[in-house]
């Protein structure tokens, strides 16, 4: 069954980065692109941007433009997503979301999320 | 602000039908058939419901159907359970530079 799991909550400074891994498994790796989606607490869902795990070829936000920065390992099928800069509204849930159906923009599995805190 | 606009919330009691618009723009909601709605239970990952405008993914049951016409697409769950109880999002393909586009979510409340 597919699967993608996330590392574990993080808690960092203002001005800091954080990198945000995506293990995925149950199907092949190279054959699906991954998407990056935030949530702040109480809020909505942000797409902050795609990585194609073939190639590595990326296509970003642009609000996060030069900030993040999407890459993967396809030895170990992961993928990675690193913030740079922090400030307290990065404060967020962070998903990685397989791409499905035909057009790339379905997300049809997701990570359980990984909780980023950024404090003082 | 969302792209794409929900309601901020809905209602219904057990076994009725409700329904949750999503209204965009003809670069995105009306320019493509790529509308796809998920549900979020408090403390979870989002699940996909539906997926290019109407589709269901395996496993999900048919009391949830998805629509479409001109900018506005459309969540309809018939026969509310207490399990539906969620938040609920709708996204689209947009030919912007941001290629996903988020509506700002609905809480679904199962009176």
């Amino acid at each position: 069954q597919v699967q993608l799991v996330q590392s574990g909550a993080e808690v960092k400074k203002p001005g800091a980065s954080v990198k945000v891994s995506c293990k995925a498994s149950g199907y092949t790796f190279t054959r699906y692109y991954i998407h990056w989606v935030r949530q702040a607490p109480g809020q909505g869902l942000e797409w902050m941007g795609i990585i194609n795990p073939s190639g590595g070829s990326t296509s970003y936000a642009q609000k996060f433009q030069g900030r993040v920065t999407m890459t993967r390992d396809t030895s170990t099928s992961t993928v990675y997503m690193e913030l740079s800069s922090l400030r307290s509204e990065d404060t967020a849930v962070y998903y990685c979301a397989r791409s499905g159906g035909n057009s790339g923009s379905t997300l049809d599995y997701w990570g359980q999320g990984t909780l980023v805190t950024v404090s003082s | 602000q969302s792209a794409l606009t929900q309601p901020a919330s809905v209602s219904g009691s057990p076994g009725q039908s409700i329904t949750i618009s999503c209204t965009g723009t003809s670069s995105d909601v009306g320019g493509y058939n790529y509308v796809s709605w998920y549900q979020q239970h408090p403390g979870k990952a989002p699940k996909l419901m539906i997926y290019e405008v109407s589709t269901r993914p395996p496993g999900v049951s048919n009391r949830f159907s998805g629509s479409k016409s001109g900018n506005t697409a459309s969540l309809t769950i018939s026969g509310l359970q207490a399990e539906d109880e969620a938040d609920y999002y709708c996204s689209s393909y947009t030919s912007s530079s941001t290629l996903v586009v988020f509506g700002g979510g609905t809480k679904l409340t199962v009176l």
